[in-house]
């Protein structure tokens, strides 16, 4: 199975602040990267799917880089409705496995 | 729009069975790919298991897999997993999630909690 590594596990940001968050994967997937978001209670959020992909609706300030192993979002200028937690997920090859999880706190 | 609902969670005790589905609306249930992924109480994603628009390939996660059965029936546009020999671990909210053309997890229900406990 391919394992997904994420970092930091929380970050503390400001309003305003550059926020970037890396994945890493045990083996390439190519670019087979997807970047969610999640909020208390409610289902997870599509942001960015084959790594650099954004997904319709979602800010620009959402952004996605990488491949083979190697992966970050970045967050451009973080915003009040920003402040939740990340989860990066291979879908290179069943079973997909999820990162587990960076939670984005206001400092 | 799409709409995904899940139903059927509740209280098991260990050992159990439970049959969770999932209704689907507002696209061509028949042509998509479904999946579906758990979260354990303050714990992280984890993908459970995912059938193709016909329903003749099908995987699971090895932590699920003898125990759990996804179906589909494409003329009444649900979808099902069927739970047995339940265990604590298993307790979780879970949810069911389309595949985007994109062949991601773009369109997520509300989740139905499953909790497995004596």
């Amino acid at each position: 199975d391919i394992q997904m590594t994420q970092s930091p596990s929380t970050l503390s940001a400001s309003v305003g602040d550059r926020v970037t968050i890396t994945c890493r994967a045990s083996q390439s997937i190519s670019s087979w990267l997807a970047w969610y978001q999640q909020k208390p209670g409610k289902a997870p959020k599509l942001l960015i799917y084959k790594a650099s992909s954004l997904e319709s609706g979602v800010p620009s300030r959402f952004s996605g880089s990488g491949s083979g192993t190697e992966f970050t979002l970045t967050i451009s200028s973080l915003q009040p409705d920003d402040f939740a937690t990340y989860y990066c997920q291979q879908y290179n090859s069943f079973p997909w496995t999820f990162g587990q999880g960076t939670k984005v706190e206001i400092k | 729009e799409v709409q995904l609902v899940e139903s059927g969670g509740g209280l098991v005790q260990p050992g159990g069975s439970l049959r969770l589905s999932c209704a689907a609306s507002g696209f061509t249930f028949s042509s998509y790919e479904m999946n579906w992924v758990r979260q354990a109480p303050g714990k992280g994603l984890e993908w459970v298991s995912y059938i193709s628009s016909s329903g003749s390939t099908i995987y699971y996660a090895d932590s699920v897999k003898g125990r759990f059965t996804i179906s589909r029936d494409n003329a009444k546009n649900s979808l099902y997993l069927q739970m047995n020999s339940l265990r604590a671990e298993d307790t979780a909210v879970y949810y069911c999630a389309r595949v985007t053309e994109q062949l991601v997890l773009g369109y997520w229900g509300q989740g139905t909690l499953v909790t497995v406990s004596s």
